[in-house]
C-alpha cells in the first residue's frame, strides 16, 4: 500500500501569511495527487488535484506543485476563510490513500 | 447539479453488518465518466478510502478492509451501497459516499451519515 505522509501536522500563522504544506509519499504516485479541505461539520472540499491542476471556483491563492513523490501545497496569502484542515491523497488504480491532515489554525 | 446523500441505520451492534445506501440525483451513476466510492472519518480523525464501484459492478477496495467490505450498485434506483460486516467500535465514524473522477479523484461529496457502533 502507499502510505502518505503530511507535515506539519498542525500549522499557525496570521491572515496575510504565505503557508506551506508537504506531502510525501512512500513511492512515486507520478502526478495523481490531490489536495482537499475540510472546515469542521463539512464534507472535504476538493482543491488541486493531477498535483498542480486548480479545481473551477478555487481561489487562485491556492496552488500545487511537485511529482513523483514529494508534493506542496501553498497559500499564497492566508485569508480568513482558509483556517482549515488540509488532506493531500493519492488517486491510482481506483482508489486513493489520503495523509493524516495539517490543520491551519489562527495565530 | 448532482448531489449525493447517504442514508442508513445510525447505530450499529458489535459483530454486525453496517449497511448504508448513497442516492445519486442531479445526474445518472451509469455515466461512463465516473466511479462511485465511499470513504470514512473516525471522529476527530482523518479520512481512509473504504472502496469504489463502477456502474458495471466492478470494485475496488482498501485491502485493510477487504475481507469485510461488499460495495454494490443499484442503476435503476441511482443508488450504490456499503455493507461493512463483524463490525466493531473502530468502525464508528462520519461515513461518506463521493463522485469519483479520475479513478480516485472525489470531486462531489456527500455531506456523510454518522454511524455509530454500540451495544
Amino acid at each position: 500500500d502507499i502510505q502518505m505522509t503530511q507535515s506539519p501536522s498542525t500549522l499557525s500563522a496570521s491572515v496575510g501569511d504565505r503557508v506551506t504544506i508537504t506531502c510525501r509519499a512512500s513511492q512515486t504516485i507520478s502526478g495523481w495527487l490531490a489536495w482537499y479541505q475540510q472546515k469542521p461539520g463539512k464534507a472535504p472540499n476538493l482543491l488541486i488535484y493531477k498535483a498542480s491542476y486548480l479545481e473551477s471556483g478555487v481561489p487562485s491563492r491556492f496552488s500545487g506543485s511537485g511529482s513523483g513523490t514529494e508534493f506542496t501545497l501553498t497559500i499564497s496569502s492566508l485569508q480568513p476563510d482558509d483556517f482549515a484542515t488540509y488532506y493531500c491523497q493519492q488517486y491510482n488504480y481506483y482508489s486513493g490513500t489520503f495523509g493524516q491532515g495539517t490543520k491551519v489554525e489562527i495565530k | 447539479q448532482l448531489q449525493l446523500q447517504e442514508s442508513g441505520p445510525g447505530l450499529v451492534k458489535p459483530s454486525e453488518t453496517l449497511s448504508l445506501t448513497c442516492t445519486v440525483s442531479g445526474g445518472s451513476i451509469s455515466s461512463s465518466s465516473y466511479y462511485w466510492g465511499w470513504i470514512r472519518q473516525p471522529p476527530g480523525k482523518g479520512l481512509e478510502w473504504i472502496g469504489t464501484i463502477y456502474y458495471s459492478g466492478t470494485t475496488y477496495y482498501n485491502p485493510s478492509l477487504k475481507s469485510r467490505v461488499t460495495i454494490s450498485v443499484d442503476t435503476s434506483k441511482n443508488q450504490f451501497s456499503l455493507n461493512l460486516s463483524s463490525v466493531t467500535a473502530t468502525d464508528t465514524a462520519l461515513y461518506y459516499c463521493a463522485r469519483l473522477a479520475s479513478s480516485g479523484l472525489a470531486d462531489i461529496w456527500g455531506q456523510g451519515t454518522m454511524v455509530t457502533v454500540s451495544s
